[in-house]
C-alpha cells in the first residue's frame, strides 16, 4: 500500500526566504508524485508532477521539486518566498499506469505561512 | 483544463438529516471523484462515479451513507445521509485533467458542519 508523509503540518518562513516542504513516500513501484496547492476557500490545484525522466521538476509560481529514489523523497522548494505563497500544500502519490492502483494517496498537508 | 462548480459552498445541518452536494463540470468527463477532507487530515477518496453505472466506493465508505448519482457526463451529486458531527468535513469533487493518472482538477469544496 502507498503512503505519504509530510513532515511539519505548519511551516513559517520570512518573505524572501527559502521555502522547503518535505514529503516522503512509500510505494512498491516507482511512483508518480504530485504536489497540489490549496489557497484559502479554493479547491486544490496541481503545482507540479513527476512521472518519468528528469528528477528535478519545475512547477507554477517558481516552485520545484526533486524526486530522490534513494531517499524516497519528493521535497518541494522555492528559492524566495512571496506573500502570495501562503496556502496549504499537499503531496500525493499514485502508481504508474498499469501497475494496478492509480488512485491518488494524499499526505496530511503542510500549511505555509509567510512572515512579512 | 476543467472548471468545476460545487453547490453549496457551505452548509450547517442538524444531525439525522441529509445534505446533497452538486458538482457541475464545464466539459464531458468519464470519471468524477468525490473526496472528503476532514479537519487536520489528508484528503480521502470516497468513491469514483462513472456515468451510467453505480459508483465504486473505497474501503470504509458505503452507498447507504454516501449515495451518488451520475446522470450525465457533466454532473454528479453526493448525498451525505443521516448526518452526525463526525461528518463535518469539506467534500470535494474532482475530475481527471491531464494525460497522466493523478492529474486532477478540483472544485472549491463544500464545507459541511453538523450540529
Amino acid at each position: 500500500a502507498q503512503s505519504v508523509t509530510q513532515l511539519g503540518s505548519h511551516v513559517s518562513v520570512s518573505e524572501g526566504a527559502l521555502v522547503l516542504l518535505r514529503c516522503n513516500y512509500s510505494s512498491s513501484v516507482p511512483p508518480y508524485l504530485f504536489w497540489y496547492v490549496q489557497y484559502p476557500n479554493q479547491g486544490l490545484q496541481l503545482l507540479l508532477k513527476y512521472t518519468t525522466g528528469a528528477t528535478l521538476v519545475k512547477g507554477i509560481n517558481g516552485f520545484e521539486a526533486e524526486f530522490k529514489k534513494s531517499e524516497t523523497s519528493f521535497h518541494l522548494t522555492k528559492p524566495s518566498a512571496h506573500m502570495s505563497d501562503a496556502a496549504e500544500y499537499f503531496c500525493a502519490v499514485s502508481d504508474p499506469p498499469n501497475f494496478g492502483n492509480e488512485k491518488l494517496t494524499f499526505g496530511t498537508g503542510t500549511r505555509l505561512t509567510i512572515i512579512p | 483544463s476543467a472548471v468545476i462548480s460545487q453547490k453549496p459552498s457551505r452548509d450547517i445541518c442538524q444531525r439525522g438529516t441529509s445534505l446533497t452536494i452538486q458538482c457541475q463540470v464545464d466539459s464531458q468527463v468519464t470519471m468524477m471523484f468525490w473526496y472528503r477532507q476532514q479537519p487536520g487530515q489528508s484528503l480521502t477518496l470516497i468513491a469514483t462515479a462513472n456515468q451510467g453505472s453505480e459508483a465504486t466506493y473505497e474501503s470504509g465508505f458505503v452507498i447507504d451513507k454516501f449515495p451518488i448519482s451520475r446522470p450525465n457526463l457533466t454532473f454528479s451529486t453526493l448525498t451525505v445521509s443521516n448526518l452526525s458531527p463526525e461528518d463535518s468535513s469539506i467534500y470535494l469533487c474532482s475530475v481527471g485533467g491531464g494525460p497522466e493518472p493523478g492529474e486532477l482538477f478540483f472544485g472549491e469544496g463544500s464545507r459541511l458542519t453538523v450540529l
